[in-house]
């Protein structure tokens, strides 16, 4: 079964700096679609960011920007001028084009200290 | 135009009672997806429905069932609650299947004891 590790439970950054979330997964899949979802307190998830593993080219969205390694199945999300808006849960998760099952990482709390 | 709406917020049950939780969206989708959170883990796929009339099992389905109304409404139905089914439970939507951005509702914490 495919698998989404998140090694790092909690991260900080100082406002304005920038900052990297790990995201690990298992496949033996060559086409599936890979996503960066932010919890804030709210608890309303947003996507920050999506990739299709079949780009090469690495996905960014203004301060977002993702490092797509296919070969070692990482998936890193970066954070640049970080707000304090940013402050929240942060979801790497999965999904493979024959399988109706997306799969979430334990997620990354984020912290922005002003 | 309310997106993803999920109904109620809160709710608590005791074991043994039955409930169905509501979900409906406005922006056309096809998709729609019932998830269960748990503290210190990841959303976990329950349900699934690809378009109207269609429906299938995700990671922990049991326990539950669903029901896929209209396009518009995708309820998740506990039969028998139990404790196990504490969770905050989250509805989304999209367009069409998992490649596609999901829009999620604000949530509804389910308290079983």
């Amino acid at each position: 079964a495919q698998t989404v590790t998140q090694s790092q439970p909690e991260m900080s950054v100082q406002e304005a700096e920038t900052v990297t979330l790990s995201c690990t997964y298992d496949t033996s899949e060559s086409d599936y679609y890979l996503f960066w979802y932010k919890q804030p307190p709210s608890r309303q998830m947003i996507l920050v960011i999506r990739q299709e593993a079949y780009k090469q080219q690495n996905a960014t969205e203004n301060r977002f920007s993702v490092n797509f390694q296919k070969a070692a199945k990482s998936f890193s999300l970066k954070i640049s001028d970080s707000q304090l808006g940013d402050a929240a849960m942060y979801f790497c998760a999965y999904w493979w084009y024959n399988n109706n099952d997306m799969r979430f990482g334990a997620g990354t709390r984020l912290t922005v200290k002003p | 135009n309310a997106g993803v709406t999920q109904t109620p917020k809160f709710q608590v049950l005791k074991t043994g009672q039955s409930m169905t939780l509501q979900c409906a969206q406005d922006m056309n989708h096809n998709s729609m997806y019932w998830y269960r959170q748990d503290p210190g883990m990841g959303l976990r796929l329950i349900y699934y429905s690809a378009s109207e009339g269609t429906t299938d099992k995700g990671e922990v389905p049991n326990g539950y069932n669903v029901s896929r109304l209209n396009k518009r409404e995708f309820s998740l139905r506990l039969e028998s609650a139990a404790p196990s089914q504490t969770s905050v439970y989250f509805c989304a939507s999209s367009g069409r299947g998992g490649r596609e951005t999901q829009y999620f509702g604000p949530g509804t914490r389910l308290l079983v004891l």
